[in-house]
């Protein structure tokens, strides 16, 4: 079953714009995490947010976690055109069970240059 | 250099065929995953290895099958049972023990087709 779900779908922004994307999951977590995924390729890590944190940043990036809405955004401050790839979050959504994370469909970003 | 490499990068499958999808890591990392990615869709889980000689079945795991003999390797096999193969299939890995729901490393993927 689906636990994260992303907000768009797609979004489209001229290069230099910032970007944000939301993830709303149904059930408690101990993290959520946001990955990027380029073209035909593998998933890359970007950053983990933990349920007792509010806020964290990675140079560009910075992520929220609301427990209280269960959402979380990933917002991209200066975007450039090597942002453009498909943005998941994943939580594990199970008290910490061994199973694995459970992704969202995505957030398909296009910075135009 | 350390990381997962997944092979081949694309596959095709004639109708009734079994075939096997690699995936060896060299982080040292205990535990290793298959996930199914659609078109426009997340990834779905297939199968999971926490430890050697030990794994579990994910949200989908109708059709496929594993292995898990070495630490670092962790082959798919999609069976003819499966009637809907063609998707793109992601390894990953992680640390494991108290840590399976951290960070994950992925591969880059192999995209598998009916021909």
């Amino acid at each position: 079953s689906q636990q994260g779900e992303e907000d768009p779908q797609a979004l489209s922004i001229q290069e230099g714009e910032n970007a944000t994307m939301n993830c709303s999951y149904k059930t408690s977590i101990n993290n959520l995490q946001w990955y990027r995924q380029n073209s035909g390729r593998g998933l890359v890590h970007l950053i983990l947010i933990r349920s007792n944190e509010r806020e964290k940043h990675s140079g560009r990036l910075r992520v929220t976690l609301d427990t209280s809405k269960k959402s979380s955004s990933l917002l991209i401050t200066a975007s450039r055109a090597a942002d453009t790839a498909s943005y998941f979050c994943a939580t594990d959504g199970k008290g910490g069970g061994a199973d694995g994370l459970t992704f969202g469909k995505g957030t398909h970003l296009i910075i135009q240059p | 250099d350390g990381g997962i490499t997944q092979s081949p990068k694309y596959l095709f499958r004639k109708e009734g065929q079994n075939v096997t999808l690699s995936c060896e890591q060299n982080l040292n990392h205990d535990a290793m995953y298959w996930y199914r990615q659609d078109p426009g869709q997340g990834l779905r889980l297939i199968y999971y290895s926490q430890i050697v000689n030990d794994f579990q079945k994910g949200d989908i795991a109708e059709g496929y099958s594993v292995s898990r003999e070495k630490k670092e390797s962790f082959p798919l096999t999609v069976t003819s049972a499966q009637k809907n193969p063609t998707a793109f299939y992601l390894c990953a890995s992680n640390i494991g023990a108290g840590y399976v729901n951290e960070k994950l490393f992925f591969g880059s993927g192999t995209q598998l087709s009916v021909l």
